[in-house]
């Protein structure tokens, strides 16, 4: 089975704070992205990478930006935490169309 | 662009009853559709998927079929189960992979 993992279940952080989070899958696929998660808003694309080294801009960049410097890793940055970007944050893995995720981490912007 | 639009919720139902979840497409060529579910305090799995017009998607009971001339890929399932309480989403994959999901619907099932 896939495996991707998020460093943090739960966070909580601090308005201006630099925030980092970390994803890691197991099973060498090729593409990585990040999502957001809202009531009523369904889950939104901030980036996404299909190589290492690689990003591109998803539907709601603003704000976050990504690192891939390891094919199994895919890091996504919040420059200065602001108290909209509290959300539940998704990351996944893929090979094919179909997405394989992580439980997310629940962050909170105070 | 592509949008996925699905049947708002909550929805309640008892044990054994009937279960739909409706989901309409708007699409440019040949899209993948898929059904994924939460469960709550996870991320989200694939629950069944199809490829081409009239394929039917099936897992744990659930199924789904891929409509081209109504562009709709409902979720059904015959009887369900309080452990089917979760969050449903439906998604579809157009052009370079890009998956675009619905808001999710909300099913709570009581004994």
């Amino acid at each position: 089975d896939v495996k991707v993992t998020q460093s943090s279940r739960y966070l909580v952080k601090r308005t201006g704070e630099k925030v980092f989070l970390e994803c890691v899958q197991d099973m060498d696929h090729e593409n990585m992205f990040w999502y957001r998660q809202d009531p009523g808003l369904g889950l939104r694309l901030i980036y996404f990478s299909y190589d290492v080294k690689m990003k591109e801009k998803g539907d709601i960049p603003e704000g976050y930006s990504v690192s891939r410097e390891k094919k199994e890793r895919f890091s996504l940055i919040l420059e200065s935490a602001s108290t909209n970007q509290t959300s539940m944050y998704l990351c996944a893995s893929s090979l094919d169309r179909a997405r394989h995720f992580g439980d997310g981490t629940r962050l909170s912007i105070l | 662009g592509n949008s996925v639009t699905q049947m708002e919720g909550p929805v309640t139902l008892s044990e054994e009853a009937f279960l739909t979840i409706n989901c309409t497409y708007t699409a440019t060529g040949y899209p993948s559709l898929f059904w994924y579910v939460q469960y709550p305090g996870e991320g989200l799995q694939l629950l069944l998927k199809a490829t081409k017009a009239d394929d039917k998607g099936s897992n744990k009971g659930f199924e789904a079929t891929y409509r081209k001339e109504t562009t709709s890929f409902h979720l059904e399932k015959g009887s369900v189960q309080v452990s089917d309480s979760a969050v449903y989403f439906c998604a579809l994959s157009g052009s370079y992979g890009k998956l675009t999901f619905g808001q999710g619907t909300i099913l709570t099932v009581h004994p």
